[in-house]
């Protein structure tokens, strides 16, 4: 069965304080692997999207990266308003369309 | 920036009343799709809707719910007879592999 597991389950960080964010998937063959942010009562934000073993993606503070087992979503030199639940979904080769969601970390940065 | 809007925010309903979720996805889109998200737990995939027709579903979109393209514009979740454990978060978004999601509708049940 696919699977997505997060890691930890909440991450509180002072502002400036660089870390990482894990993603665990099992997966009978991966089409993608994206990583959202959601704020409270919202609805998910599109980060990246990370195709291949080996394949990195940056935005901002933000660097995500991709192993045959397991993304990491760095975050370097924090603000507040980085502050939010970070998502990671997986896209399985053999579904046309569907993603799977795992339960996210939540991160709070501290000023 | 195009968004997704979704309509209404909020929907109170009683337990066997049919709703209708609506949707207005980027207008250059041809993917849409449903989830949603019970309080404190993930989002869940409900349907996917390519080419005026159902791409998938899961397991979780049985009988009960329906999707639509009235128009060019609109999609709809319906949901046929309401239960209360349909109480959540109900996300559309448009796209492929870059996936935007609009602001949610809060369905409670009573």
């Amino acid at each position: 069965e696919d699977q997505v597991t997060q890691s930890p389950e909440a991450l509180r960080l002072q502002e400036g304080e660089s870390s990482s964010l894990n993603c665990s998937y099992t997966v009978s063959g991966l089409r993608g692997l994206f990583w959202y942010r959601q704020d409270p009562g919202k609805g998910p934000e599109f980060l990246f999207t990370l195709y291949s073993a080996g394949e990195e993606k940056e935005k901002e503070r933000l660097k995500a990266t991709l192993t045959k087992k397991e993304s990491f979503l760095h975050i370097t030199a924090p603000k507040p308003e980085d502050s939010a639940t970070y998502l990671c979904a997986v896209q399985a080769t053999s579904s046309a369309s569907k993603i799977i969601f795992g339960s996210g970390t939540r991160l709070s940065i501290r000023p | 920036e195009p968004e997704v809007t979704q309509t209404p925010s909020h929907q109170v309903t009683q337990m066997g009343q049919e709703v209708i979720l609506r949707c207005v996805p980027i207008s250059n889109h041809l993917y849409f799709y449903w989830y949603r998200q019970i309080l404190g737990q993930k989002v869940e995939f409900l349907v996917s809707f390519y080419n005026n027709e159902i791409s998938e579903k899961s397991e979780i979109f049985d009988d009960q719910f329906s999707v639509e393209r009235p128009d060019g514009s609109n999609f709809t979740l319906k949901i046929r007879s309401t239960k209360l454990e349909d109480s959540a978060m109900y996300f559309c978004a448009s796209g492929y592999d870059e996936q935007y999601f609009g602001p949610g509708t809060r369905l409670t049940v009573t």
